[in-house]
């Protein structure tokens, strides 16, 4: 059974921390993704990486970046955090073998999500 | 830019009734369209995708409606039930395998006992 975990349910800062959100995912995918999602605004991605060491940005990367040192975990980071980032943070990851899954390719898999409150 | 556009933003239905929820996207290079459910306090999970080279797909329940010259898919719920109440997001991707999905700003369905 696929298995995406976050290191976090729930996550409290204050406003200039430094926060890291891990993510884990057992089913050696290649590709790996960050998203946020808040109320009316859907799902919008962050970064995504398609290998190990690379990263691309998405639509919203302005204050966080990424770190995927191994193939397994990726790592968001808010270098000083913002209340403009309390947020829903959702990983996810995906397969490039267009066979292995159902929806081929392009299906993702998602963690639980970490709720961040910055105060 | 919003390139994937969903509608209605809430749907209220009773049980056994038939929602509809419509996805109207601009991009014509995308060649994947799935819908993602959601339920509280979990990650969305994927419900059921087609590809542009057919018209309709259905999985039990579960019916997706595609029409290419319109830029338009649809997901239909037949005979549904209090637990198909979630939040149901659309999206689409180009081809590639490190193709990345744009999402729909995501409906809440209720569907009343």
């Amino acid at each position: 059974d696929v298995k995406v975990t976050q290191s976090s349910r729930y996550l409290v800062k204050r406003t200039g921390e430094k926060v890291f959100l891990e993510c884990v995912q057992d089913m050696d995918h290649e590709n790996m993704f960050w998203y946020r999602q808040d109320p009316g605004l859907g799902l919008r991605l962050i970064y995504f990486s398609y290998d190990v060491k690379m990263k691309e940005k998405g639509d919203i990367p302005e204050g966080y970046s990424v770190s995927r040192e191994k193939k397994e975990r990726f790592s968001l980071i808010l270098e000083s955090a913002s209340t403009n980032q309390t947020s829903m943070y959702l990983c996810a990851s995906s397969s490039i073998d267009r066979a292995a899954f159902r929806g081929g390719y392009n299906e993702q898999f998602f963690g639980p999500g970490t709720r961040l409150t910055v105060l | 830019q919003q390139q994937v556009k969903q509608s209605p933003q809430s749907l209220i239905v009773q049980k056994g009734g038939i929602p509809i929820i419509n996805c109207a996207y601009e991009n014509t290079a995308f060649d994947y369209f799935p819908w993602y459910q959601q339920f509280p306090g979990k990650g969305p999970a994927l419900l059921i995708a087609i590809r542009p080279d057919v018209s309709e797909k259905k999985e039990g329940r579960f019916t997706i409606s595609f029409n290419k010259s319109a830029k338009q898919f649809s997901l239909h719920i037949m005979d549904s039930q209090p637990g198909d109440s979630a939040t149901y997001f659309c999206a689409a991707s180009r081809g590639g395998a490190n193709s990345k999905l744009t999402f729909g700003k995501g409906i809440t369905l209720s569907v009343r006992p």
